[in-house]
């Protein structure tokens, strides 16, 4: 079992539909969670970060955090063809000298 | 602006020869880290620095050698022991260990020819 997973994929949507995005992890000792974007050939930049359960809004993105269900999501409200990449969910497990552990990315396409 | 920069963006490497990677940062950033992206796939980690002079083996170490020497910089070399190099490398840094998330650099694409 992989420690992060993410659903493979591919994800398609319509413009201005929410996509949603699903994580797990495997590791209950883990503390601090993050989604990255990635567009195609570029390198990840980082979009949201959560911490404790709940839900998490910035913009038209949210995060929900589920520790009990290892369980961390990702929402886009009103998609943009701009919000088509890749993104990738990490788990950082404790203070473990800030070492990420990475799913291996779901890919959004949104449709105009 | 701050950020972090990896050169070449582009490198080709003959078989049996080491090549080195630079990555250079100006954010003050304590923590820096090597990852390896394959197609499709998620990212890995190679080596990883919390401290200048100090660094430790990630998850796939072999083949691969760091330094430290400079808090801006962490050099990855690909040894000619790495048998399947070819990937994109992504260096990254963090203000420090506690839990925060990355800035990455722009990425190496290194292809064996």
């Amino acid at each position: 079992q992989k420690e992060v997973e993410q659903n493979s994929g591919p994800l398609s949507v319509p413009e201005g539909a929410i996509a949603s995005l699903n994580c797990t992890y495997s590791d209950r000792g883990s503390q601090s969670f993050f989604w990255y974007r990635q567009y195609s050939g570029k390198s990840p930049e980082l979009i949201m970060s959560i911490y404790s359960n709940g839900d998490k809004e910035d913009g038209r993105f949210t995060a929900q955090l589920n520790k009990a269900s290892q369980y961390v999501s990702l929402l886009i409200r009103d998609s943009q063809p701009s919000d088509s990449a890749t993104y990738l969910c990490a788990v950082i497990r404790g203070t473990n000298a800030g070492k990420s552990t990475f799913g291996d990315g779901t890919t959004l396409t949104v449709k105009p | 602006d701050g950020g972090i920069t990896q050169s070449p963006k582009y490198l080709f490497r003959k078989e049996g020869q080491n090549v080195t990677l630079s990555c250079e940062q100006n954010l003050n950033h304590d923590a820096m880290y090597w990852y390896r992206q394959d197609p499709g796939q998620g990212l890995r980690l190679i080596y990883y620095s919390q401290i200048v002079n100090d660094f430790q083996k990630g998850d796939i170490a072999e083949g691969y050698s760091v330094s430290r020497e400079k808090k801006e910089s962490f050099p990855l070399t690909v040894t000619s022991a790495q048998k399947n190099p070819t990937a994109f490398y992504l260096c990254a840094s963090t203000r420090d260990t506690a839990g925060y998330g990355y800035t990455f650099g722009s990425g190496t694409r290194l292809t064996v020819v």
